[in-house]
């Protein structure tokens, strides 16, 4: 089966610092997404990623970055924690199938509370 | 961009009833249709999905429509048990060269009473 690891479940940060969700999945999937789940909104892509160093901006990527230096992470930087970015946090891989129409494989999510 | 509808909100049902969600999508682009299921500190799975070609998509107790004309999509439950209580996802995307960018409707919670 198919694993998707976040580091953390829970994060309690404060305003101002800089935070670090790290995703590591293990079955070579070259696809890799970030997204953020409010209730009410669904799930809201952040960035995605296609390739080892490359980056695609999703839907709200604002006061977000990504870095992918290994195909297997992909890390969320909030470069200055802010109390609207608390929220659940789904890290996503996936891998191209027929059609390019491919099934997202989840972690369990990291829940960010800024103080 | 794409947005997607999901109604309702929040859905209870007595045990052995059926369920339904709907969703409304905008882009009439759009050709791919799944639908995640996500229990209690889990992440989402994906459970159905349908492609714009076929109109209905069965498997065992859980179906999907899909009228592109109308551009909406639901998801039906039927014999509902606990387990089926859980929040679900609709989703709608447009076939890609490469990644699969999906947008997500905002979610049911279903709560299945014994």
């Amino acid at each position: 089966d198919v694993k998707v690891t976040q580091s953390s479940r829970y994060l309690v940060k404060r305003t101002g610092e800089k935070v670090f969700l790290e995703c590591v999945q293990d079955m070579d999937h070259e696809n890799m997404f970030w997204y953020r789940q409010d209730p009410g909104l669904g799930l809201r892509l952040i960035y995605f990623s296609y390739d080892v160093k490359m980056k695609e901006k999703g839907d709200i990527p604002e006061g977000y970055s990504v870095s992918r230096e290994k195909k297997e992470r992909f890390s969320l930087i909030l470069e200055s924690a802010s109390t609207n970015q608390t929220s659940m946090y789904l890290c996503a891989s996936s891998s191209p199938g027929q059609g390019a129409l491919e099934k997202l494989f989840f972690g369990s999510g990291t829940q960010l509370s800024v103080l | 961009g794409e947005n997607v509808e999901q109604h309702p909100s929040t859905l209870s049902v007595q045990e052995g009833d059926s369920a339904v969600i709907k969703c409304t999508y905008s882009d009439s682009a759009s050709n791919y249709f799944p639908w995640y299921k996500q229990e209690l500190g889990k992440g989402p799975q994906l459970i159905i999905d349908i492609r714009s070609n076929v109109g209905e998509k069965k498997d065992q107790r859980i179906a999907v429509t899909l009228n592109k004309t109308a551009k909406h999509f639901s998801l039906h439950i039927t014999e509902t048990q606990p387990e089926d209580s859980a929040v679900y996802f609709c989703a709608a995307s447009k076939r890609k060269a490469a990644g699969n960018k999906l947008t997500f409707g905002g979610g049911t919670r279903v709560l299945v009473k014994p």
